[in-house]
């Protein structure tokens, strides 16, 4: 089982939907991260969060870490928003505290068509 | 405008040959990554380094090497011990406080194909 996992796969919305991306972990951890990979391959860091939530533009991530969960939500999706949308983890070491290295998720596959 | 730099975007290796990709960034970050992509899988460490002139190897290292005798530099070196080395290569950097590491930046990949 991975560490971390993501949900769904793949997602097919209409432009102007309310997307909704899950994440759930099973380590404890320091902070969790989502990204963005769009079709050329490049990755783009959009929220790193260890509580609560936090909002840019039309993207909001939350997370419960009792929980051990996360979302990320795109309000009034747009063709744009297709992508690959990555959950990536960094886990708490009991002797380090936090960790240089991430657990990444499979991603989830958005495509918004118009 | 700073951010990271990889080149080539496409390469391709013979059967027994080492190859080099190239990573520069110039946002004065400690740490860097390389990350092996997959279709289908999360991204995986191959090789990091938090500080120049050292670097610790990652959960699939076997088959690769690399070097940091600049900050700026960390190129990866795909040898021919990789018997599978076909896959999108990404290189990354963070700014590392107290063991935290804090936003990542990617370079833009490179995909590597053998022939």
């Amino acid at each position: 089982k991975n560490e971390v996992e993501q949900s769904p796969q793949n997602l097919t919305a209409q432009e102007g939907e309310f997307i909704t991306i899950n994440c759930s972990y099973s380590v404890g951890i320091s902070a969790l991260h989502w990204l963005q990979q769009h079709p050329g391959g490049g990755i783009v860091s959009l929220f790193m969060l260890s509580s609560g939530k936090k909002k840019h533009g039309r993207l909001i991530a939350t997370i419960n870490i009792q929980e051990k969960h996360s979302s990320l939500h795109i309000t009034a999706s747009h063709p744009r928003d297709s992508a690959v949308y990555i959950c990536a983890v960094s886990p708490w070491d009991r002797r380090q505290g936090g960790s240089e290295k991430l657990v990444f998720g499979k991603g989830t596959k958005l495509t918004v068509n118009p | 405008d700073g951010g990271i730099t990889q080149s080539p975007k496409y390469l391709f290796r013979k059967e027994g040959q080492n190859v080099t990709l190239s990573c520069e960034q110039n946002l004065n970050h400690d740490a860097m990554y390389w990350y092996r992509q997959d279709p289908g899988q999360g991204l995986r460490l191959i090789y990091y380094s938090q500080i120049v002139n050292d670097f610790q190897k990652g959960d699939i290292a076997e088959g690769y090497s690399v070097s940091r005798e600049k900050k700026e530099s960390f190129p990866l070196t795909v040898t021919s011990a990789q018997k599978n080395p076909t896959a999108f290569y990404l290189c990354a950097s963070s700014i590392v406080r107290e063991k935290y590491l804090e936003k990542l930046f990617f370079g833009s990949g490179t995909q590597l194909s053998v022939l």
